[in-house]
């Protein structure tokens, strides 16, 4: 069966400094890849999303991440974090066939940002 | 800025007890699904809905569960005997096809006492 694994349940980083978040992923075929961010009392919402096209995806707010089949990962980054970025970030991945909203949750990262 | 509405945000009932969570998705959406978020754990998937049918569900969706859209807007989630592991953040989602974004709600807290 499919996992997602995100290391590091809290990353703490000062504002302005490089924001990364990790993500892996077990699977013998390339799947779809999301990030979602959740904000204190909101919902989930969508960063990114890898659905084989391009290995460097943009997303919201400065986001990028960049898949590396060669190591089945996904990670998250942003050059510079800002307070506002300070949430709960969720790797996902589903597989190709059967839809994209069948999402399997790595168990999330959460990042804090000092001034 | 269509969303995903959620209610109640959050609710208690003691074990036992049916309950059931709503949920509005975004009007022109045709597929809506239920995740759920047990504390400290991961956001599991439980139950994919469309054209008034079940067209997935995990391990988690027994007998205890059932999912309905009454009428045009709503959609819900049933659980028949809640157990005290029923507690959980439930989370409501829409897409417009099965292979687009879907769009979540900000979850229902459900503790069962």
């Amino acid at each position: 069966a499919q996992s997602v694994t995100q290391l590091g349940s809290h990353v703490s980083v000062s504002e302005g400094a490089l924001v990364l978040l990790r993500c892996n992923y077990s699977s013998s075929v390339p799947p779809y890849l999301f990030w979602y961010v959740q904000y204190p009392n909101q919902g989930l919402q969508l960063l990114l999303k890898y659905t084989s096209a391009a290995t460097l995806v943009k997303g919201i707010n400065g986001f990028e991440a960049e898949f590396k089949k060669s190591e089945t990962s996904f990670h998250l980054t942003k050059p510079s974090a800002h307070m506002s970025d300070a949430a709960e970030y969720f790797c996902a991945v589903t597989p190709l066939s059967g839809g994209y909203n069948k999402l399997i949750f790595g168990a999330g990262t959460r990042l804090a940002v000092h001034p | 800025e269509p969303e995903v509405t959620q209610t109640p945000s959050h609710q208690v009932t003691q074990m036992g007890q049916e309950v059931i969570l709503r949920c509005v998705p975004i009007s022109n959406h045709l597929y809506f699904y239920w995740y759920r978020q047990i504390l400290g754990q991961k956001v599991e998937f439980l139950v994919s809905f469309y054209n008034n049918e079940i067209s997935e569900k995990s391990e988690i969706f027994d007998d205890q569960f059932s999912v309905e859209r009454p009428d045009g807007s709503n959609f819900t989630l049933k659980i028949r005997s809640t157990k005290l592991e029923d507690s959980a953040m439930y989370f409501c989602a829409s897409s417009e096809s099965l292979n687009t974004e879907a769009f979540f709600g900000q979850g229902t807290r459900l503790t069962v006492v």
